[in-house]
């Protein structure tokens, strides 16, 4: 059974840090692309970066580009979020969540619970 | 950016009505279209992938119909469970975009 688990949310003040992990199991992680989605209190879902399977290729919406780092770690099936600089704005449940197969970023069949991630003095 | 467009926003609908969802590519995008359910507190549900494939495991009342820039999501016989958000989502060129969102709300 596929699962991912998203950890290390919380309340942040702006122009801080913080790292989110999403750790998978019940697939071949090295093989999948993964992507970090998320979703603002009460509003709609915004795609945020992406990691591909193989090749190390990365990806970013504009509205974290040079603030936010995704990276993976193949050897504990892990996919990090690297998130600096952080604004209200950024305030979100964040999701992890892999593509329908191998070497397809999307459609994203499989989904984490999410994480929150609160950006706030 | 492709940027997507829902309608309607919000419908309220009884139970066994038919409902339909529309969404509008700003460009082309050929059949790179997709369908999520996201029920409150829970995380968003493939419902279907490149416009009109069905998922394994949802139920054959949710279809999926459309290409180019013009796409539709139809619930035939709306059952309770179904009151949801439904999101329409591109994959055909960076960034990949979410539509926002329509609200189905049971009468």
């Amino acid at each position: 059974e596929v699962q991912l688990l998203e950890s290390g949310g919380g309340l942040v003040q702006p122009g801080g840090s913080l790292r989110l992990s999403c750790a998978a199991s019940g697939f071949t992680f090295s093989t999948y692309a993964l992507t970090w989605v998320r979703q603002a209190p009460g509003e709609g879902l915004e795609w945020v970066s992406g990691f591909s399977g193989s090749g190390g290729k990365t990806y970013y919406a504009d509205s974290v580009k040079g603030r936010f780092t995704i990276s993976r770690d193949n050897s504990k099936n892990t996919l990090l979020l690297q998130m600096n600089s952080l604004r209200a704005d950024d305030t979100a449940v964040y999701y992890c969540a892999r593509g329908v197969d191998s070497g397809s970023y999307t459609p994203f069949e499989y989904w984490g619970p999410g994480t929150l991630v609160t950006v706030s003095s | 950016e492709v940027v997507l467009t829902q309608s309607p926003d919000f419908q309220s609908v009884t139970p066994k009505e038919k409902v339909t969802i529309t969404c509008r590519a700003s460009q082309s995008i050929g059949s790179s279209l997709h369908w999520y359910q996201q029920k409150p507190d829970q995380s968003p549900k493939l419902l279907i992938k490149f416009a009109s494939q069905s998922i394994s495991g949802v139920p054959s009342r949710f279809s999926g119909s459309g290409s180019g820039t013009d796409f539709t999501l139809t619930i035939n016989s709306l059952e309770a469970e179904d009151a949801a958000a439904y999101y329409c989502h591109q994959s055909s060129s960076l960034p990949f975009t979410f539509g926002p969102g329509t609200k189905v709300d049971i009468k």
